[in-house]
């Protein structure tokens, strides 16, 4: 099973900062996802990658395959980002697409 | 489309009580999966289903038991609930093909067994 990290657990930050929350995983992946859930709310993808960099408007991820790392970059921060952010990654072998959640990363962004 | 639905959105429920949560996509999926999240864990698979007809175990199977009825529909039975059930349950459901594997997420349900 992959074993994935996320850092850091909880992060405040003031409107307009760039924010930036990472990823470490321990076994090679062919791709890794990111995703946001809402205080009460559900869980949305925002991004899956397997190589380089995806944006979608302010949210840009990156991802360093030898290095088994990935960040979620934020510019411009806005308090309706406020979320946890979890990143998860296949499991590794097997036939079947399963995946392995980090614990979620705490963003207060306070206006 | 409607994407993932899930019902119901909340349930309390006495200890030894069952009840069936029912998720439903319309995506055409061939993969759907039930989650559970609990404070300060991450979100554990209990069973997943590959294809219509086949379930299987996920990594906190104990206590729950599983119903992919078609493609669209896959079920999460607690028979004899206990407080440890305690969670929020998530189902998803994901196109499993290779560049296709985005989860598409169910809105969860909120479950307390007292």
């Amino acid at each position: 099973k992959n074993e994935v990290e996320q850092s850091p657990q909880n992060l405040t930050a003031q409107e307009g900062e760039f924010i930036t929350i990472n990823c470490s995983y321990s076994v090679g992946i062919s791709a890794l996802h990111w995703l946001q859930q809402h205080p009460g709310g559900g869980i949305v993808s925002l991004f899956m990658l397997s190589s380089g960099k995806k944006k979608h408007g302010r949210l840009i991820a990156t991802i360093n395959i030898q290095e088994k790392h990935s960040s979620l970059h934020i510019t411009a921060s806005h308090p309706r980002d406020s979320a946890v952010y979890i990143c998860a990654v296949p499991n590794s072998g097997g036939s079947n697409y399963k995946l392995t959640f980090g614990k979620g990363t705490l963003l207060t962004v306070n206006p | 489309n409607a994407g993932v639905t899930q019902t119901p959105k909340f349930q309390v429920l006495k200890t030894g009580q069952s009840m069936t949560l029912q998720c439903a996509q319309d995506m055409n999926h061939n993969s759907m999966y039930w989650y559970r999240q609990d404070p300060g864990m991450g979100l554990r698979l209990i069973y997943y289903s590959a294809s219509e007809g086949t379930t299987d175990k996920g990594e906190v199977p104990n206590g729950y038991n599983v119903s992919r009825l078609n493609k669209r529909e896959f079920s999460l039975r607690l028979e004899s609930a206990a407080p440890s059930q305690t969670s929020v349950y998530f189902c998803a459901s994901i196109m499993d093909r290779v560049g296709y594997n985005e989860q598409f997420f169910g809105p969860g349900t909120r479950l307390t067994v007292l």
